[in-house]
């Protein structure tokens, strides 16, 4: 089955332990990015990738990293949480950002205290 | 610089009325995609259609309909007769050619509520 699959789904931590959201998709996309939601202000791009070892800041970066060593996987990175990190965060693929859907993942709730 | 607007934030509708969400973006360049996605009460993002600006063409998929008008630089989304499963946030998008690359904007979404 296609899919994008992200852990962990739920997390608290505090602030300052850093933390990895995994990311990895089974559809062979080059495309992959990360997303975080929050109420009123719709889907904001963090960071994104176009292929292995490309990747670049979206419209919010502060504070998150990201790597692409492998097609599959782009783990979102934070090292040393804040509070204004708690958020809903979504990977999404797209074989084609351009022309192409995203495929989403189920999403990750972090919770930082 | 590419813009998407969803102005309505919120709409409560009752059931088996209809509904149009509105979307309105800006772009300079000629060729673009536009997006629908939906995100249900559980959480996940859906796509639900892809419309490319060469493609005027009005398009209907059961009781759901897309309105894409470039004069108004609109891409209107509507629900006929609206059912409580209905309920969601709504995304439109806009994916624009930048360079080599490209980039995909979301409006802030419009949350409908679907009551019985």
């Amino acid at each position: 089955e296609a899919q994008v699959t992200q852990n962990p789904r739920y997390l608290i931590t505090v602030t300052g332990k850093k933390l990895t959201v995994t990311c990895s998709q089974n559809m062979n996309h080059e495309y992959m990015s990360w997303y975080r939601q929050d109420p009123g202000l719709g889907l904001r791009q963090i960071y994104y990738s176009m292929n292995v070892e490309v990747t670049d800041k979206g419209d919010v970066p502060e504070g998150y990293k990201v790597s692409r060593k492998e097609k599959r996987n782009f783990p979102l990175i934070l090292e040393s949480p804040s509070p204004n990190q708690t958020s809903l965060y979504f990977c999404a693929s797209s074989l084609d950002l351009y022309t192409g859907e995203l495929f989403f993942g189920e999403g990750s709730r972090l919770t930082v205290l | 610089a590419q813009k998407v607007t969803q102005a309505q934030t919120e709409i409560s509708v009752v059931e088996k009325e209809d509904v149009t969400l509105d979307c309105v973006y800006e772009t300079r360049d000629t060729t673009y995609y536009l997006f629908w996605y939906k995100q249900p009460p559980s959480g996940e993002l859906v796509f639900l259609i892809r419309r490319n600006s060469f493609d005027e063409q009005n398009e209907i998929s059961g009781r759901y309909s897309w309105n894409f008008q470039k004069s108004t630089s609109s891409f209107n989304f509507t629900i006929t007769a609206s059912q409580v499963v209905d309920s969601a946030v709504y995304f439109c998008a806009l994916s624009e050619r930048t360079g080599a690359n490209s980039k995909l904007t979301f409006g802030k979404g419009i949350t409908l509520s679907v009551r019985p």
